[in-house]
């Protein structure tokens, strides 16, 4: 199976920062990789498709990248909403894993 | 609006089977691979498997394949998962989702609790 390491495990940020998460995979993924957030309710919702792909309706300010074993999601300005638990998905490979997520607290 | 509402949840003993459904509506449920996956209490996110178009094909995580069964029914636009031998450490919210470039629309999740 293919590991994914995220980190940080947890990323206190203020409103109006800019953060980024990484993710990075036991074996190169060529793109293969989606990512998550999770409200406390439970909600989840995909951010980014394919490495870089934004989804219909998400934000400007979510953007990904990288390639090979070593991917990362950037919000480029916080906004309240914005403070949830994030997840990378691969999906080059079965099974298809997730990261451990990454909690974006507020400072 | 693509929707999807899992069902079949509560409280059950350690040993027994549950099957969970999930009502898929706001697309054409036949044309989409469709899955599950699941997160236990303060736990990350577990991807258990996923099903094909015309249950062709069907992947589970391994540590799961011989106890959890996947299916659908395309005529009622239904998702199914199947577990048996239930222990308590299969408490966990399950999701059923959409699998376009992997998950893209999740359901909200039904608590399943395995305790005597």
């Amino acid at each position: 199976d293919i590991q994914l390491t995220q980190s940080p495990s947890t990323l206190p940020a203020s409103l109006g920062e800019r953060v980024t998460i990484s993710c990075r995979t036991s074996q190169s993924i060529s793109y293969s990789l989606n990512w998550y957030q999770q409200k406390p309710d439970g909600t989840v919702k995909r951010l980014i498709y394919s490495t870089s792909t934004l989804q219909s309706g998400v934000p400007s300010r979510f953007s990904g990248s990288g390639s090979g074993t070593d991917y990362s999601l950037s919000i480029s300005s916080l906004e309240s909403e914005d403070f949830a638990v994030y997840y990378c998905l691969q999906y080059a490979t079965y099974p298809h894993t997730f990261g451990a997520g990454t909690k974006l607290e507020l400072k | 609006e693509v929707k999807l509402v899992e069902s079949g949840g509560g409280l059950v003993q350690p040993g027994r089977s549950l099957k969970l459904s999930c009502a898929a509506s706001g697309f054409s449920f036949n044309h989409y691979w469709m899955g599950w996956v699941r997160q236990a209490p303060g736990k990350g996110l577990e991807w258990i498997g996923e099903i094909n178009q015309d249950s062709s094909a069907i992947n589970y995580t391994p540590s799961l394949k011989d106890k959890f069964t996947i299916s659908r029914d395309n005529a009622q636009n239904t998702l199914y998962l199947q577990m048996n031998r239930l222990v308590s450490d299969d408490t966990a919210i399950y999701y059923c989702a959409r699998a376009e470039w992997a998950f893209d629309y999740w359901g909200q999740g039904v608590m399943v609790t395995v305790s005597s």
